[in-house]
Protein backbone atom coordinates (compact mmCIF):
# COMPACT_ATOMS: atom_id res chain seq x y z
CA UNK A 1 0.00 0.00 0.00
CA UNK A 2 1.82 3.29 -1.37
CA UNK A 3 1.94 5.95 1.42
CA UNK A 4 1.70 9.58 0.62
CA UNK A 5 4.38 9.85 -2.17
CA UNK A 6 5.73 14.49 -3.37
CA UNK A 7 7.87 15.13 -5.58
CA UNK A 8 10.29 16.97 -6.63
CA UNK A 9 12.65 15.52 -3.21
CA UNK A 10 14.30 19.26 -3.58
CA UNK A 11 14.11 22.19 -5.53
CA UNK A 12 15.94 25.43 -5.80
CA UNK A 13 14.29 28.49 -6.98
CA UNK A 14 15.42 31.82 -7.71
CA UNK A 15 13.25 34.92 -5.71
CA UNK A 16 10.69 36.32 -8.16
CA UNK A 17 10.24 32.75 -10.03
CA UNK A 18 7.03 30.68 -9.52
CA UNK A 19 7.15 26.59 -8.45
CA UNK A 20 4.90 23.82 -8.50
CA UNK A 21 5.12 20.87 -6.09
CA UNK A 22 3.11 17.74 -6.88
CA UNK A 23 1.23 15.21 -4.06
CA UNK A 24 -0.59 11.82 -4.04
CA UNK A 25 -2.25 11.11 -1.28
CA UNK A 26 -2.36 7.46 0.16
CA UNK A 27 -3.99 5.34 -1.32
CA UNK A 28 -7.74 4.97 -0.71
CA UNK A 29 -8.10 8.81 0.65
CA UNK A 30 -9.48 11.67 -1.31
CA UNK A 31 -8.36 14.69 1.14
CA UNK A 32 -5.08 16.60 0.96
CA UNK A 33 -4.10 18.95 2.59
CA UNK A 34 -0.66 21.10 2.32
CA UNK A 35 1.57 22.35 4.94
CA UNK A 36 4.81 24.25 5.06
CA UNK A 37 7.58 23.91 7.90
CA UNK A 38 10.02 26.13 8.18
CA UNK A 39 13.30 24.75 9.70
CA UNK A 40 13.30 24.14 13.46
CA UNK A 41 9.26 25.01 13.60
CA UNK A 42 6.23 23.03 13.40
CA UNK A 43 4.10 22.60 10.53
CA UNK A 44 1.90 25.55 9.25
CA UNK A 45 -1.42 24.86 7.54
CA UNK A 46 -1.43 26.36 4.01
CA UNK A 47 -5.05 24.89 2.84
CA UNK A 48 -6.74 21.86 2.42
CA UNK A 49 -8.43 20.01 -1.20
CA UNK A 50 -11.63 18.05 -1.24
CA UNK A 51 -13.41 17.22 -4.03
CA UNK A 52 -11.28 19.10 -6.27
CA UNK A 53 -12.09 22.21 -4.29
CA UNK A 54 -10.31 24.34 -1.77
CA UNK A 55 -12.25 24.16 1.58
CA UNK A 56 -9.98 25.43 3.74
CA UNK A 57 -7.04 27.95 3.98
CA UNK A 58 -4.71 29.23 6.67
CA UNK A 59 -3.00 32.62 7.30
CA UNK A 60 -1.30 32.19 3.80
CA UNK A 61 -1.25 34.63 0.92
CA UNK A 62 -2.65 34.72 -2.55
CA UNK A 63 0.69 33.63 -4.06
CA UNK A 64 0.24 30.24 -2.39
CA UNK A 65 -3.13 28.74 -4.60
CA UNK A 66 -3.21 25.32 -5.46
CA UNK A 67 -5.09 22.08 -7.42
CA UNK A 68 -6.86 18.78 -6.79
CA UNK A 69 -7.14 16.88 -10.00
CA UNK A 70 -9.93 14.10 -10.36
CA UNK A 71 -7.55 10.81 -9.42
CA UNK A 72 -7.46 12.89 -5.91
CA UNK A 73 -3.56 14.21 -6.20
CA UNK A 74 -2.98 17.87 -5.93
CA UNK A 75 -0.38 20.45 -6.72
CA UNK A 76 0.76 23.39 -4.56
CA UNK A 77 2.04 26.49 -6.82
CA UNK A 78 4.15 29.52 -5.04
CA UNK A 79 4.29 32.18 -7.41
CA UNK A 80 6.69 35.51 -7.18
CA UNK A 81 8.86 33.69 -4.56
CA UNK A 82 10.33 35.16 -1.44
CA UNK A 83 13.14 34.11 0.50
CA UNK A 84 11.33 33.55 3.39
CA UNK A 85 9.69 30.41 1.43
CA UNK A 86 12.02 28.40 1.59
CA UNK A 87 10.58 25.72 3.74
CA UNK A 88 10.05 22.14 3.57
CA UNK A 89 6.30 21.48 1.97
CA UNK A 90 4.73 18.59 3.82
CA UNK A 91 1.57 16.98 2.22
CA UNK A 92 -0.80 15.06 3.92
CA UNK A 93 -3.53 13.13 3.16
CA UNK A 94 -6.75 11.80 5.14
CA UNK A 95 -10.21 10.87 3.94
CA UNK A 96 -12.91 13.12 3.41
CA UNK A 97 -14.35 15.85 5.59
CA UNK A 98 -16.84 15.13 8.00
CA UNK A 99 -16.39 11.24 7.75
CA UNK A 100 -15.67 9.57 11.59
CA UNK A 101 -11.56 9.08 10.94
CA UNK A 102 -9.71 12.12 11.51
CA UNK A 103 -6.01 11.01 11.04
CA UNK A 104 -3.21 12.45 8.50
CA UNK A 105 -0.29 11.13 6.99
CA UNK A 106 2.03 12.67 5.71
CA UNK A 107 4.81 12.25 2.61
CA UNK A 108 8.67 12.96 3.10
CA UNK A 109 8.40 16.72 2.02
CA UNK A 110 9.57 18.59 -0.52
CA UNK A 111 12.32 20.88 0.55
CA UNK A 112 12.34 24.48 -1.47
CA UNK A 113 14.93 26.45 -1.03
CA UNK A 114 15.12 29.62 -2.49
CA UNK A 115 17.95 32.11 -3.65
CA UNK B 1 -7.80 29.86 15.99
CA UNK B 2 -6.19 27.69 17.89
CA UNK B 3 -2.84 28.39 19.94
CA UNK B 4 -0.83 24.97 20.61
CA UNK B 5 2.34 25.41 22.81
CA UNK B 6 4.54 22.34 23.22
CA UNK B 7 7.51 22.08 26.15
CA UNK B 8 10.18 21.27 27.08
CA UNK B 9 11.83 22.36 23.25
CA UNK B 10 14.80 20.01 24.05
CA UNK B 11 14.74 17.10 26.29
CA UNK B 12 17.55 14.38 26.81
CA UNK B 13 16.98 11.13 28.78
CA UNK B 14 19.15 7.64 29.76
CA UNK B 15 18.07 4.46 27.29
CA UNK B 16 16.07 2.96 29.38
CA UNK B 17 14.54 6.35 31.26
CA UNK B 18 11.03 7.52 30.85
CA UNK B 19 10.69 10.37 28.43
CA UNK B 20 7.21 12.93 28.76
CA UNK B 21 6.07 15.99 26.63
CA UNK B 22 3.66 18.34 27.49
CA UNK B 23 0.92 20.18 25.31
CA UNK B 24 -1.68 22.83 26.49
CA UNK B 25 -4.32 24.19 23.47
CA UNK B 26 -6.16 27.50 23.78
CA UNK B 27 -9.52 26.06 21.53
CA UNK B 28 -12.11 23.99 23.51
CA UNK B 29 -13.80 22.90 21.10
CA UNK B 30 -10.74 20.95 19.76
CA UNK B 31 -11.25 17.45 19.80
CA UNK B 32 -8.87 15.61 17.63
CA UNK B 33 -4.87 15.23 19.39
CA UNK B 34 -2.61 13.49 17.09
CA UNK B 35 1.45 13.34 17.84
CA UNK B 36 3.82 12.66 15.02
CA UNK B 37 7.32 11.56 15.02
CA UNK B 38 9.93 13.79 12.60
CA UNK B 39 13.07 11.96 12.42
CA UNK B 40 16.10 14.14 10.38
CA UNK B 41 15.23 14.63 6.75
CA UNK B 42 11.83 12.53 6.71
CA UNK B 43 8.27 13.74 6.57
CA UNK B 44 5.89 13.55 10.44
CA UNK B 45 5.17 10.53 11.20
CA UNK B 46 1.80 9.51 13.34
CA UNK B 47 2.51 7.51 16.28
CA UNK B 48 -1.06 7.94 18.47
CA UNK B 49 -3.71 9.76 18.76
CA UNK B 50 -6.52 10.47 21.27
CA UNK B 51 -9.81 12.06 20.82
CA UNK B 52 -12.05 14.42 23.24
CA UNK B 53 -14.29 11.39 24.89
CA UNK B 54 -11.25 9.62 26.09
CA UNK B 55 -9.14 10.33 28.61
CA UNK B 56 -6.08 7.71 28.27
CA UNK B 57 -5.08 5.85 25.05
CA UNK B 58 -1.84 3.56 25.32
CA UNK B 59 0.05 1.66 22.71
CA UNK B 60 3.09 -0.78 23.51
CA UNK B 61 5.97 2.16 25.27
CA UNK B 62 4.03 5.15 23.88
CA UNK B 63 1.02 6.67 25.52
CA UNK B 64 -1.36 9.97 25.86
CA UNK B 65 -3.36 11.29 27.91
CA UNK B 66 -5.42 13.97 27.69
CA UNK B 67 -7.05 16.89 30.31
CA UNK B 68 -10.12 18.61 28.09
CA UNK B 69 -11.04 21.12 31.13
CA UNK B 70 -7.36 22.08 31.84
CA UNK B 71 -6.64 22.34 27.68
CA UNK B 72 -3.58 20.24 27.99
CA UNK B 73 -2.28 16.82 26.83
CA UNK B 74 1.29 14.20 27.09
CA UNK B 75 3.34 11.78 25.35
CA UNK B 76 4.48 9.33 27.42
CA UNK B 77 7.36 6.89 26.34
CA UNK B 78 8.20 4.41 29.03
CA UNK B 79 11.80 1.78 28.40
CA UNK B 80 13.15 4.54 25.93
CA UNK B 81 15.57 3.91 23.36
CA UNK B 82 18.11 5.19 21.14
CA UNK B 83 15.55 5.09 17.93
CA UNK B 84 13.09 7.04 19.77
CA UNK B 85 15.65 9.99 19.18
CA UNK B 86 13.86 12.43 17.07
CA UNK B 87 11.49 15.53 17.21
CA UNK B 88 8.14 14.97 18.65
CA UNK B 89 4.68 17.49 17.66
CA UNK B 90 1.74 17.06 19.29
CA UNK B 91 -1.59 18.70 17.29
CA UNK B 92 -4.84 19.88 17.69
CA UNK B 93 -7.50 20.31 15.27
CA UNK B 94 -11.78 20.26 14.93
CA UNK B 95 -12.19 16.96 13.64
CA UNK B 96 -14.51 18.28 10.97
CA UNK B 97 -12.54 20.66 9.64
CA UNK B 98 -9.04 18.28 9.59
CA UNK B 99 -7.17 21.40 10.03
CA UNK B 100 -3.89 20.61 12.74
CA UNK B 101 -2.58 23.39 14.36
CA UNK B 102 1.15 21.83 15.21
CA UNK B 103 3.27 22.49 18.71
CA UNK B 104 6.73 24.10 18.27
CA UNK B 105 8.26 20.57 18.53
CA UNK B 106 10.36 18.57 20.91
CA UNK B 107 13.49 17.45 20.09
CA UNK B 108 14.25 14.18 22.06
CA UNK B 109 17.34 12.75 22.33
CA UNK B 110 17.91 8.96 23.97
CA UNK B 111 21.79 8.41 25.30
CA UNK B 112 22.65 4.46 24.90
Amino acid sequence: DAGVTQSPTHLIKTRGQQVTLRCSPKSGHDTVSWYQQALGQGPQFIFQYYEEEERQRGNFPDRFSGHQFPNYSSELNVNALLLGDSALYLCASSLGIGTATYEQYFGPGTRLTVT
Amino acid sequence: GENVEQHPSTLSVQEGDSAVIKCTYSDSASNYFPWYKQELGKGPQLIIDIRSNVGEKKDQRIAVTLNKTAKHFSLHITETQPEDSAVYFCAASLYNFNKFYFGSGTKLNVKP
